[in-house]
């Protein structure tokens, strides 16, 4: 079974430009959550999706990002002219349920960096 | 509002020697759970451990146990038998036990050299 699967690994863009992040969750799972971990900090909540419904977006900056998770293919968080403190490894999980016992499963995280 | 303290930035321990690493959280949820991950250079986000905040017993997965103090909301992490794979960053995390979000609070971990 393949866990969680990010790409890419690693994400250049220019000031200004889009970058768009995919998360493919473990096959079943319906849930995914994003987290940004930004340079000597821990993870930051960004959003949480089941299928086509964004549930809770209150940890994503009101501009510029958004995330969607469609019934079919990845889940994509997308950042419209990306700026320097935009700089940061983004990381996906997803879960089967939303019941606690169900593990959150976390992939390998795109490392995004803003020239 | 939930936060999470590690207020050990960097630690290091002997290959086969024990390290405990701290955490304090603050909450007035009653129902929550903690967890600890590991993030080896790799930079997966590993689970090591959780613990039920209903639970008194303290949790214990191999040579990882937890010292889960409720009153003091203190979580602490103790290694035993250090090894060179556990050379990795230690995150302490919060998950509140409402609704169905699983929303994880974060502390800003704590870096684990293990020496030859």
């Amino acid at each position: 079974n393949a866990g969680v699967m990010q790409n890419p690994r690693h994400l250049v863009r220019r000031r200004g430009q889009e970058a768009r992040l995919r998360c493919s969750p473990v096959k079943g799972h319906s849930h995914v959550y994003w987290y940004r971990q930004l340079p000597e900090e821990g993870l930051k909540f960004m959003v949480y999706l089941q299928k086509e419904n964004i549930i809770d977006e209150s940890g994503m900056p009101k501009e510029r990002f958004s995330a969607e998770f469609p019934k079919e293919g990845p889940s994509i968080l997308r950042i419209q002219q990306v700026v320097r403190g935009d700089s940061a490894a983004y990381f996906c999980a997803s879960s089967e349920q939303s019941s606690y016992n169900s593990p959150l499963h976390f992939g390998n995280g795109t490392r995004l960096t803003v020239t | 509002a939930q936060t999470v303290t590690q207020s050990q930035p960097e630690m290091s321990v002997q290959e086969a020697e024990t390290v405990t690493l701290s955490c304090t959280y603050d909450t007035s949820e009653s129902n929550y759970y903690l967890f600890w991950y590991k993030q080896p250079p790799s930079r997966q986000m590993i689970l090591v451990i959780r613990q039920e905040a209903y639970k008194q017993q303290n949790a214990t997965e191999n040579r990882f146990s937890v010292n889960f103090q409720k009153a003091a909301k203190s979580f602490s992490l103790k290694i035993s038998d250090s090894q060179l794979g556990d050379t990795a960053m230690y995150f302490c995390a919060f998950m509140k036990q409402a609704g169905n979000n699983r929303k994880l609070i974060w502390g800003l971990g704590t870096s684990l050299a293990v020496n030859p």
